[in-house]
């Protein structure tokens, strides 16, 4: 079985400073990695995604996350962070041939971009 | 365009009260799931279906039911068994179960 920890419920940051968001795992085997983003009274989108290859992923909108084996993290960062990045972040993974029902989620992380 | 929709965005019942939130996919997915979500506790699951006419309980299945008669239709009823159903309910589809999960965006049910 899989568990995810995100270890910061909540990080205000101030707009255009950096920021990182973390994520550790831990898996018995080797498993898929998630970012997943959540607006207010939205769904979740998916962010970006570690599956193999290059250990640094990133997305369209200036978000990476860098996949650390020896560690078991997948941290989000984000070099200047604007205030549309207000959001609960999701890190989430799964085993490679899938898990009996999908995918296992953090409880997720708060992001509060201050003016 | 392809995606999944949930209906209604928020709704309201009394105590005591059968209710069932809508999930459609047209995403061609043979994997739908339920989740609830509550402040400060992420994604908990709620039933899972691989494929039609096929369901498993998740985490917090009890006081919930569902049905899978159709590929793109994942109802998921709340019965007046579940003791605490005030949340916000996501339902996802993925391609099968070894791929990344697509969301809708959620129906907000209020019991009063």
């Amino acid at each position: 079985a899989q568990s995810v920890t995100q270890l910061d419920s909540q990080v205000p940051v101030f707009e255009e400073a950096p920021v990182e968001l973390r994520c550790n795992y831990s898996s018995s085997v080797s498993v898929y990695l998630f970012w997943y983003v959540q607006y207010p009274n939205q769904g979740l989108q998916l962010l970006l995604k570690y599956l193999s290859g290059s250990t640094l992923v990133e997305s369209i909108n200036g978000f990476e996350a860098e996949f650390n084996k020896s560690q078991t993290s997948f941290h989000l960062r984000k070099p200047s962070v604007h205030i549309s990045d207000t959001a609960e972040y999701f890190c989430a993974v799964i085993p490679p041939g899938g898990g009996a029902d999908g995918l296992t989620f953090g409880k997720g992380t708060h992001l509060i971009i201050q003016p | 365009d392809g995606g999944i929709t949930q209906s209604p965005k928020y709704l309201f019942r009394k105590e005591g009260q059968n209710v069932t939130l809508s999930c459609e996919q047209n995403l061609n997915h043979d994997a739908m799931y339920w989740y609830r979500q509550d402040p400060g506790q992420g994604l908990r699951l709620i039933y899972y279906s691989q494929i039609v006419n096929d369901f498993q309980k998740g985490d917090i299945a009890e006081g919930y039911s569902v049905s899978r008669e159709k590929k793109e239709s994942f109802p998921l009823t709340v019965t007046s068994a579940q003791k605490n159903p005030t949340a916000f309910y996501l339902c996802a589809s993925s391609i099968d179960r070894n791929y990344e999960q697509y969301f809708g965006p959620g129906t907000r049910l209020t019991v009063t």
